[in-house]
């Protein structure tokens, strides 16, 4: 597997409960990702990253913020957990090169009661 | 971003070949053809990629028309590991990586 790390792996929590999901790669890849997934909506973009400090929004952005400050983390912020954020996440890194290919963490099952 | 269109889902024989379809009718010039599948609840793990030559490596073989308006994923020989959703994905440089909700493979003994 590619040098990409997700922590937690699972997690329960509150609702309105500010929950932080952090991404760590060792591969110093310049681009990362944020995607959640749920049953019938395959894998959708929330955040992503093209450097550090550099971010954008995907798809599904609200309720969520992200942060790089360095190019081996990326952290993803529920401020205020709602049940509807709970969700499977997956973290992606990518490198810079035109047509490399993307490698996948192996995902934070987040539950908000 | 260019937009695929996968089949839902498919059955394959265990030991034949695995063909999964994609289209990508408005793919650009400069986009290229990815495949990623997921197994289970594991994260997504890449399998091949091209422009418009065909390609071929260890896990699979791609086939893009020669429009560059479809392609064809084989998996030669399926075993039941390869059950999996498939995702056909079409990205140029820079542009994010998007999926859509892909072809559900399932591999029968």
């Amino acid at each position: 597997d590619a040098g990409i790390t997700q922590s937690p792996r699972h997690k329960v929590t509150e609702t309105g409960t500010p929950v932080t999901l952090r991404c760590h790669q060792t591969e110093n890849h310049r681009y990362m990702y944020w995607y959640r997934q749920d049953p019938g909506h395959g894998l959708r973009l929330i955040h992503y990253s093209y450097g550090v400090k550099d971010t954008d929004k995907g798809e599904v952005s609200d309720g969520y913020s992200v942060s790089r400050s360095k190019t081996e983390d990326f952290l993803l912020t529920l401020e205020s957990a709602t049940s509807s954020q709970t969700s499977v996440y997956f973290c992606a890194i990518r490198g810079q090169d035109m047509n490399t290919e993307a490698f996948f963490g192996q995902g934070t099952r987040l539950t908000v009661v | 971003d260019a937009k695929t269109t996968q089949p839902t889902s498919m059955d394959c024989a265990e030991g034949r070949a695995a063909n999964l379809p994609c289209n990508h009718s408005t793919i650009s010039g400069n986009e290229y053809v990815y495949w990623y599948r997921q197994i289970h609840s594991q994260g997504p793990q890449y399998i091949i990629h091209g422009l418009k030559n065909n390609e071929t490596n260890e896990m699979a073989s791609l086939i893009i028309t020669e429009d560059r308006k479809s392609s064809t994923l084989i998996l030669p020989h399926a075993t039941l590991r390869d059950t999996a959703v498939y995702y056909c994905i079409v990205r140029g440089p820079g542009q994010k990586v998007t999926f859509g909700t892909g072809t559900k493979l399932q591999v029968i003994p």
